[in-house]
């Protein structure tokens, strides 16, 4: 069963605006990562925030992490066309030598022109 | 760097078959997990691999396996095929695993 809960399911914004996902999961985490998918192909990974981090930034993405809210958000500024996707987050357990991702439902983005 | 291959990219087979897909990770990176990204499911994590053993498994039937050979490939086999199964496989690799994946861009498997 999924682990973290995404919302919104869907938002559609258009260029030049910002995009906030939000993402919740249930257990303690080693770390928590998004990911960016188009149209059902592999997925990228955009950003990694562990478990002792609060904010994280890389590029236009912001990250925030709330572990007593057990809770995650992704930030895209200035957001472009090419940023449409399905947008997951996946928290990382790493229990002693297993490691594994738990995904979330994931957020569809749709940045129009 | 070449990045984490998948193939086939895309199989039709039949209900009852057998399946093989095969994934090569990034040159260096010896975690390879495999997931299974359906509508209804989403994304569900089937097992890794890390120096050909299998660390972690999800919670799959029995006919869901898999091995890593010593130069990291990995394969996974899906035994008696379901309508079911019929989904996107993803393989991710890392060098040790945890940390960032690289995933490749998936295997297409539609059962008929």
């Amino acid at each position: 069963s999924q682990q973290g809960e995404e919302d919104p399911q869907a938002l559609s914004i258009q260029e030049g605006e910002n995009a906030t996902m939000n993402c919740s999961y249930k257990t303690s985490i080693n770390n928590l990562q998004w990911y960016r998918q188009n149209s059902g192909r592999g997925l990228v990974h955009l950003i990694l925030i562990r478990s002792n981090e609060r904010e994280k930034h890389s590029g236009r993405l912001r990250v925030t992490l709330d572990t007593s809210k057990k809770s995650s958000s992704l930030l895209i500024t200035a957001s472009r066309a090419a940023d449409t996707a399905s947008y997951f987050c996946a928290t990382a357990l790493n229990t002693g030598t297993a490691s594994k991702l738990t995904f979330g439902t994931g957020t569809r983005l749709q940045v129009t022109l | 760097k070449a990045g984490v291959t998948q193939t086939p990219r895309y199989l039709i087979k039949t209900r009852g078959q057998q399946v093989t897909l095969s994934c090569s990770p990034i040159s260096g990176h010896r975690s390879v997990s495999w997931y299974q990204q359906t509508p209804g499911q989403g994304l569900q994590f089937l097992f890794e691999y890390f120096s050909e053993t299998q660390r972690n498994k999800g919670n799959f039937p029995g006919r869901f396996s898999g091995r890593q050979f010593s130069n990291s490939r990995s394969e996974m086999n899906v035994s008696t095929l379901e309508l079911g199964d019929s989904a996107l496989y993803l393989c991710a690799s890392s060098e040790t695993g945890g940390q960032g994946y690289t995933f490749g861009s998936g295997t297409r498997l539609t059962v008929v």
